[in-house]
């Protein structure tokens, strides 16, 4: 059971470069997330999926896409990067609980991302 | 909007409790989460409580939670040098709906260990 995983762990992109993000559980969670860290900004939550095929956008959506064709994964896109972009993403996961809402998240140990 | 407020640092002398506090604005949170972040490492959960509780302890760790303040409060004690890291406090909102927004997280509070 490996939990969260994410990949790549570090990454560099040059300006206007596209990449993706990929997020993987093992726990058969039906909500996942994707957040990034920056210094001084706590966590802020970009995108999330409540199940297969839903994605909604979080506080600071601009600039990503998300899908979730399968339950177990949640990719995050970059189409076009910018420095702005430069930070440490999180996926996390969670159940679904009782009267639809969401349990405890479970986050993955992240992605380094340089936008040069 | 929601909000979530901790101090940055906390400087503690190996053996001596670590108190970490953190203040929310959202009254209707349900659940409210201490997650530790070591250098270089994603977030690991420590405990949780829910909002009709006041106290929580699990072997070191205590939460306390004062609601009619908005206060969560993190003991460590015995504070080790393992315990070096950084705290979150996060808040999660009942929703209408029975949405699934993600969490919302404080700044981090950095805990420094003194030998």
């Amino acid at each position: 059971n490996a939990g969260v995983t994410q990949t790549p762990k570090f990454r560099v992109l040059k300006t206007g470069q596209s990449m993706t993000l990929l997020c993987a559980q093992d726990m058969n969670h039906e909500y996942m997330y994707w957040y990034r860290q920056d210094p001084g900004m706590g966590l802020r939550l970009i995108h999330y999926s409540v199940g297969e095929g839903t994605t909604a956008k979080g506080e600071v959506p601009d600039g990503y896409n998300v899908s979730r064709l399968k339950k177990q994964n949640f990719l995050l896109g970059l189409e076009s990067a910018a420095p702005s972009q430069t930070s440490v993403y999180f996926c996390a996961s969670s159940y679904r609980g009782r009267a639809g809402l969401q349990e405890t998240q479970y986050f993955g140990p992240g992605t380094r991302l340089l936008v040069l | 909007g929601e909000d979530v407020e901790q101090s940055l640092f906390l400087s503690v002398r190996e053996g001596d409790s670590s108190v970490i506090n953190c203040t929310y604005t959202d009254s209707s949170s349900t659940y409210l989460y201490w997650y530790k972040q070591e250098p270089g490492a994603g977030l690991q959960l420590l405990t949780y409580i829910f909002s009709n509780m006041d106290m929580k302890q699990d072997q070191r760790l205590t939460v306390l939670l004062n609601k009619k303040d908005k206060h969560l409060s993190l003991r460590i004690a015995d504070t080790q040098t393992g315990d070096s890291a950084i705290y979150f406090c996060a808040e999660r909102s009942m929703y209408s709906g029975g949405g699934a927004d993600g969490l919302t997280f404080g700044k981090g509070t950095h805990l420094i260990i003194q030998p």
